[in-house]
């Protein structure tokens, strides 16, 4: 069975900070990753998948076999980035996540 | 179309009462999912529709719980005999489901239930 770890509950940052959300997977298959980001009273949407290897909103994540992570990175945070981000896995060819527990992200001013 | 919604928003009952929500997905989304979440934890998967077939049942879903998309359409949850644990925030969302690698779940805001 497949698992994610998200070891932060919370993760407090000033404006302008760089920002590492850490998301670790547990899988022995080839697994797709994605965060999805809730805002304060927004609905759960997604941010980013690896497999776009896109940048969203300044944030990016690669995907390291080797050491079974997804960490989403952010240069510069901003106060608009504070929320509830979730790290998701999916086994090839399902259509079903499995999320981590979620990671509170504040950006003060 | 204003994406996914769910009604009612917030349901209150008793222990032992009957409880159904209700889940619109997205017109043409013929993919639509349940999952459950309770406080500080990440959205747990129960039961998936692909157009009105129920194509995976998780095993959280006990004999209490049952979902129907009878038209391939709506969708209801229902939760028979509620028991307090069962309080948590039920999320659904749906998908075009065209291709499982381009394959986005949009969500709606949830039916917040609270089992006294």
């Amino acid at each position: 069975a497949q698992r994610v770890t998200q070891p932060e509950k919370l993760l407090s940052v000033f404006k302008g900070a760089p920002v590492e959300l850490k998301c670790n997977y547990s899988y022995s298959g080839s697994p797709e990753l994605f965060w999805y980001v809730q805002y304060s009273r927004q609905r759960l949407q997604l941010l980013l998948r690896h497999i776009s290897r896109e940048s969203i909103k300044g944030f990016t994540a690669d995907l390291n076999k080797g050491e079974t992570s997804f960490h989403l990175k952010k240069p510069f945070a901003q106060e608009e980035d504070s929320a509830m981000y979730y790290c998701a896995l999916r086994r090839g060819g399902s259509y079903i996540p499995t999320f981590g527990r979620g990671t509170s992200l504040i950006v003060h001013p | 179309d204003t994406g996914v919604s769910q009604d009612p928003r917030h349901k209150i009952t008793k222990r032992g009462q009957n409880v159904t929500f209700r889940c619109d997905p997205i017109s043409e989304h013929n993919r639509l999912y349940w999952y459950r979440q309770t406080l500080g934890q990440g959205p747990e998967f129960l039961t998936y529709f692909q157009n009105e077939a129920q194509l995976e049942k998780s095993r959280l879903l006990s004999d209490r719980f049952s979902a129907e998309r009878p038209k391939g359409s709506f969708s209801t949850l229902e939760i028979q005999r509620t028991e307090q644990g069962d309080s948590a925030m039920y999320l659904c969302a749906s998908s075009e489901g065209s291709s499982v690698f381009t394959d986005t779940q949009y969500f709606g805001p949830g039916t917040r239930l609270t089992v006294l």
